[in-house]
């Protein structure tokens, strides 16, 4: 069983540009996340999906971020117009949940993002 | 909102001796899970262990043992036997067993030394 990838592992852009990442799940595991973690801090949840759905968003999540999961697979972070404050480590992770809220997520390594 | 508080930013231990790690929470609610991570240098969160609040029995796996004290909001890790490999940061997180998103604390970095 493969666990959660993430690519690029490593991005540096210039401030305002666009940037993209993906993350791939642990096959079947129908919950997938993205947190933010910036230097000698805890992540901070950004989003989740279930399968395809996005169901909640943190008020971190700023309008130039937007993410996708469109067939319930894999997942894409899109930040727009980046910004110094931007820079930080993306990290996935993913679950399968099914009752009682007992399901485990599982992190990829991350993708780090510089903006110069 | 849940807090997670880790009042120890670093933490050192000697080869083969046991450590403690300390995590406070707060919550409302009486139906959630804790969490420990683990986080070594450049590489991926894993997860060390985790206790379902409804349990009073301690979680352990192997070296790896948390005292859990809910009226308390308490719940630190203990790690026996310290081995070169379990230097990392930990991080302890919340979860309310309905809810999604994980709540992590500031992190404990744990060096171990030979």
């Amino acid at each position: 069983d493969t666990g959660v990838s993430q690519d690029p592992r490593h991005k540096i852009t210039k401030r305002g540009q666009n940037v993209t990442f993906r993350c791939d799940p642990i096959s079947e595991h129908n919950r997938l996340y993205w947190y933010r973690q910036t230097l000698g801090q805890g992540p901070e949840f950004l989003t989740y999906f279930q399968n395809e759905a996005q169901l909640e968003k943190s008020r971190l999540l700023s309008d130039r971020f937007s993410a996708e999961r469109p067939k319930g697979s894999f997942s894409t972070l899109e930040i727009q117009r980046t910004e110094q404050g931007d820079s930080a480590m993306y990290l996935c992770a993913s679950s399968l949940r099914r009752d009682r809220g007992t399901d485990t997520q599982y992190f990829g390594p991350g993708t780090r993002l510089t903006v110069l | 909102a849940q807090t997670v508080t880790q009042s120890q930013p670093e933490m050192s231990v000697q080869e083969a001796e046991t450590v403690t790690l300390s995590c406070t929470y707060d919550t409302s609610e009486s139906d959630y899970y804790l969490f420990w991570y683990k986080q070594p240098p450049s590489r991926q969160m894993i997860l060390v262990i985790r206790q379902e609040a409804y349990k009073q029995q301690n979680a352990t796996e192997n070296r790896f043992s948390v005292n859990f004290q809910k009226a308390a909001k308490s719940f630190s890790l203990k790690i026996s036997d310290s081995q070169l490999g379990d230097a990392a940061m930990y991080f302890c997180a919340y979860r309310k067993t309905s809810g999604s998103r994980l709540t992590f604390g500031e992190g404990t970095q744990l060096t171990v030394n030979p």
